[in-house]
């Protein structure tokens, strides 16, 4: 039981580019979370769904964007990199509303 | 603006204190609250939640919820130079607008000395 998967772990972008953070899950979870961490910082929510093909901003969506198309994956998109963007993501998943939600390992993100 | 406010400490306790971490919300229709520790370059793990007023137990952790003051705090009793990490306040609304919105605070880093 692998819980939630991010990849890669470490990326390196150059100002300008485009990557996708990938995200998935295995314990058929309902709602699933995307965040950023910036240094001595708690998490800011980016995105978040509550279900496949439903989406919705969180408090920092600029320069993201996501798609749910199945119960498993929520990819996170970063269309022009900029340094601001630089940051730990992490995503993560829960049964539903009010329930634990479970971490991926992060994925640590410097633009350059 | 829903706002999740922590002091970032450090917050400083001996072994075998009481260390007691406060957290204020902003947003009335937060239904779900929760307390994660997260240590140094990993990602957070669940301590605790809650989701009515009074207090909760679980070992030496305890969460106490006061939603008319729009308070919740986490007390750990016995502090073990384990615990130190950083401590996490979150906070959900689990229906109507913004349903499913987990918001964090910046966290108390808790450092518990030998």
């Amino acid at each position: 039981n692998a819980g939630v998967t991010q990849t890669p772990k470490f990326r390196i972008l150059k100002i300008g580019q485009s990557m996708t953070l990938q995200c998935t899950q295995d314990m058929n979870h309902n709602y699933m979370y995307w965040y950023r961490q910036d240094p001595g910082m708690g998490l800011k929510l980016i995105y978040y769904s509550v279900g496949a093909g439903i989406t919705d901003k969180g408090e920092v969506p600029n320069g993201y964007n996501v798609s749910r198309s199945t119960t498993e994956d929520f990819p996170l998109r970063l269309e022009l990199a900029a340094p601001s963007q630089t940051s730990v993501y992490f995503c993560a998943s829960s049964y539903e509303g009010g329930t634990e939600a479970f971490f991926g390992q992060g994925t640590r993100l410097t633009v350059v | 603006q829903k706002e999740v406010e922590q002091n970032s400490g450090p917050l400083s306790v001996p072994e075998g204190a009481i260390a007691s971490l406060n957290c204020t919300y902003s947003d009335r229709g937060s239904q779900s609250f929760f307390w994660y520790r997260q240590y140094s370059g990993k990602s957070p793990e669940l301590i605790m939640f809650i989701y009515s007023n009074g207090d909760k137990e679980d070992g030496r952790f305890t969460a106490q919820l006061n939603k008319a003051s729009q308070y919740v705090s986490l007390l750990i009793r016995d502090s073990q130079p384990s615990d130190s990490a950083t401590y996490l306040c979150a906070v959900m609304r689990n229906y109507g607008g913004s349903q499913g919105n987990l918001i964090f605070g910046k966290g108390t880093k808790l450092s518990v000395k030998p």
